[in-house]
Parts: structure tokens; sequence; C-alpha cells
């Protein structure tokens, strides 16, 4: 099983959509999260942190659940410009772990 | 003013040959990173420095060798190169070496081997 698991997609939303994203991690030690954006054949970027009392940053808004060990992001009135792939990370021991990504096509 | 660069940002080799990815940071970070991305996407790990020092060293074969001259700097050596080799190279920085803290990437080294 992987540490970090998430739903490849493609997602495949048009202009103004709301979409969400789940992520599920094995390791319950796990310290810190976060969610990266990688454009195609670019390199990641970081999107946001993610909180155990969740957070908000514009249109994003990113959700913990250590409990379940679950991740998520939700994006409202999806933009053409956030087609990208989604990374879920966890850090384990000072590394951080990614998810393969899931990948969000926005269409007009 | 680029933070993370690399060099090549493209290479093409054949097997058995071996050849070396540099990487500089001009953010003043402490720790840097070397990570592989497969042609499944997966983002791993394989080494990191914090001043200089070795503190994450992933079960990579030893054919690849790390080198860190200064803080600023953490080059990629490869020896014998192999066709599994053939991945996206990406060299990051971070304040800190816990993990806790952004890390900023660069733009990546697409190493093709033939």
């Amino acid at each position: 099983r992987k540490e970090v698991e998430q739903d490849p997609g493609p997602f495949n939303v048009p202009e103004g959509a709301t979409v969400a994203f789940n992520c599920t991690y094995s390791n319950s030690a796990s310290q810190s999260f976060f969610w990266y954006r990688q454009d195609c054949r670019k390199e990641p970027k970081l999107l946001m942190s993610v909180y155990s009392s969740g957070n908000e940053d514009g249109r994003f808004t990113a959700q913990l659940n250590r409990a379940s060990q679950y991740i998520s992001l939700l994006i409202r009135d999806s933009k053409l410009s956030d087609s990208a792939t989604y990374l879920c990370v966890v850090t384990n021991t000072g590394k951080l772990i990614f998810g393969q990504g899931t990948t969000l096509q926005v269409k007009p | 003013d680029t933070a993370v660069s690399q060099t090549p940002k493209y290479l093409v080799t054949q097997m058995g040959n071996d050849k070396s990815i540099k990487c500089e940071q001009n953010l003043g970070h402490d720790t840097m990173y070397w990570y592989k991305q497969d042609s499944k996407k997966f983002l791993k790990i394989m080494f990191s420095y914090n001043n200089k020092e070795l503190i994450i060293n992933e079960t990579v074969p030893n054919r690849f060798s790390p080198k860190s001259p200064d803080k600023a700097h953490l080059n990629l050596h490869i020896n014998s190169l192999e066709l599994g080799d053939s991945a996206v190279y990406f060299c990051a920085s971070s304040q800190g070496s816990g993990g806790y803290n952004e890390q900023f990437f660069g733009p990546g080294t697409r190493l093709t081997v033939l």
C-alpha cells in the first residue's frame, strides 16, 4: 500500500464548477500536510499547507481529518488556469512523501 | 533571479555513461534535496543535505553520489547509467530540515538513457 494515495483522475470540469480532491495517508505519525501544484512539465510548487482546523486561501479550502488519515482540497469557481496536477504531501521523519497527484482539467 | 536552478535541463545519453547534474539555490536556505519523478509521476526523495551534511539517504543505488560543496550547491553524479534511470530529477531547497517548511523546486532535469 502506498503511503499517500490519491485518485489520479483526470477530473474534467467546466469553468465555474466546484471540485474536490481527496487523499489518504497510511502513517498515523505523519506530522505536516500540504497540497502542491504541478503544471505539465514544470516543477511542483506549494499551493497551501493543511492544518487540523482547516484553512482557506481564496477559492481553495483544505481540510485534514487525523482520525481518518484523510486530507481534502476544495476548489470553488474553477478557472482555466487551475488546470494542473494537485499533489497531496505528508511529512514523515523529516521527509516529504508525495502522492501520485490528481489531474484537473478545467474546460471553457 | 531564479531561486533554484539546475543544469542541464535535458540530458540524453547512452547506457553505461557517467553524467552529472548541478543545482544551485540563491534563497539562503540551509537544506537541499534531490528527488526523482518517474514515468508514473511519483516524486520520491533520494537525498537531503543540511549545511553540507548528508541527512537523508534513501534506498538509492550507490551509482548515485550527491556532493554538496557549500550550502548553496548540491550536485548529483550518476555512474554507469541504466535505462531505469530515465526520469525527471528535481533539486529543491528549504529553510530547515524537518519537512515542516515549504520546499522550492528547480525546473527539473529530464534524463533519457538510451
